[in-house]
């Protein structure tokens, strides 16, 4: 079974607008934190936000927030007001504890388009 | 700071070729990856070391080989290059306290390999 499970290979949205990238997981570890990454058309991986599954509250990060839903296993990364510059792949990712023995594993991604 | 640096950017190799990724850090951290990036698709995990003379198996091993034999210093080498290896690959290492901001993950720029 995919442990990080991302079912949009596409979301369009309009310069403006606010869009939800959807990811959802699946760990019995209690212990775990999940990622969001950015890669533009350059390829570098760039870090958007973080939530730990200890977090009570969802995280924020200028732009962007991530929906925590822990019982749906679900961490959706909402981007309010839309640049032209978010056009990008969104990559979810999932670390199952807490040391340098947990690796991080990736969703497929999203490949956004944000249109003027 | 440097970060992590990766070396070479891009590489054609013929098949049967062999090659050395070259992956250098200088922020002191334990715990280093290899990733690879199949086209369209989400990262893999190829090695991992946990500090100096320390490595395990990813998901995807079979063709690589690395070795730790210090902190700096993660190389991925390629044995007899196959098609199915062209990938970008990236290299990226955990550090305690997240002063990058990431949660410790700092992602190298990466390496684009094409195999023919």
């Amino acid at each position: 079974a995919q442990k990080i499970t991302q079912t949009q290979p596409g979301m369009f949205v309009q310069e403006k607008e606010a869009v939800t990238l959807d990811c959802t997981y699946d760990t019995s570890d209690p212990s775990y934190g999940l990622f969001w990454y950015k890669q533009p058309s350059s390829g570098e991986m760039i870090f958007l936000i973080y939530q730990g599954s200890y977090d009570q509250q969802n995280a924020t990060e200028g732009r962007y927030s991530l929906n925590f839903q822990k019982a749906r296993k679900s961490a959706n990364l909402v981007i309010s007001a839309s640049q032209l510059g978010d056009s990008a792949m969104y990559f979810c990712a999932m670390r199952e504890g807490n040391s340098g023995y947990s690796t991080l594993t990736f969703g497929k991604g999203t490949m956004l388009l944000v249109s003027p | 700071n440097a970060g992590v640096t990766q070396t070479p950017k891009f590489r054609i190799l013929k098949i049967g070729q062999s090659m050395t990724l070259q992956c250098t850090q200088d922020m002191n951290h334990n715990y280093m990856y290899w990733y690879r990036q199949d086209p369209g698709m989400g990262l893999k995990l190829i090695y991992y070391s946990v500090g100096a003379g320390i490595t395990d198996k990813g998901e995807v091993p079979n063709g690589y080989n690395v070795s730790r034999s210090t902190t700096e210093d993660f190389p991925l080498r390629l044995e007899l290059a196959a098609p199915s290896q062209t990938s970008v690959y990236f290299c990226a290492t955990l550090g305690a306290g997240g002063e990058f901001g990431d949660y410790g993950y700092t992602f190298g720029s990466g390496t684009r390999l094409t195999v023919v």
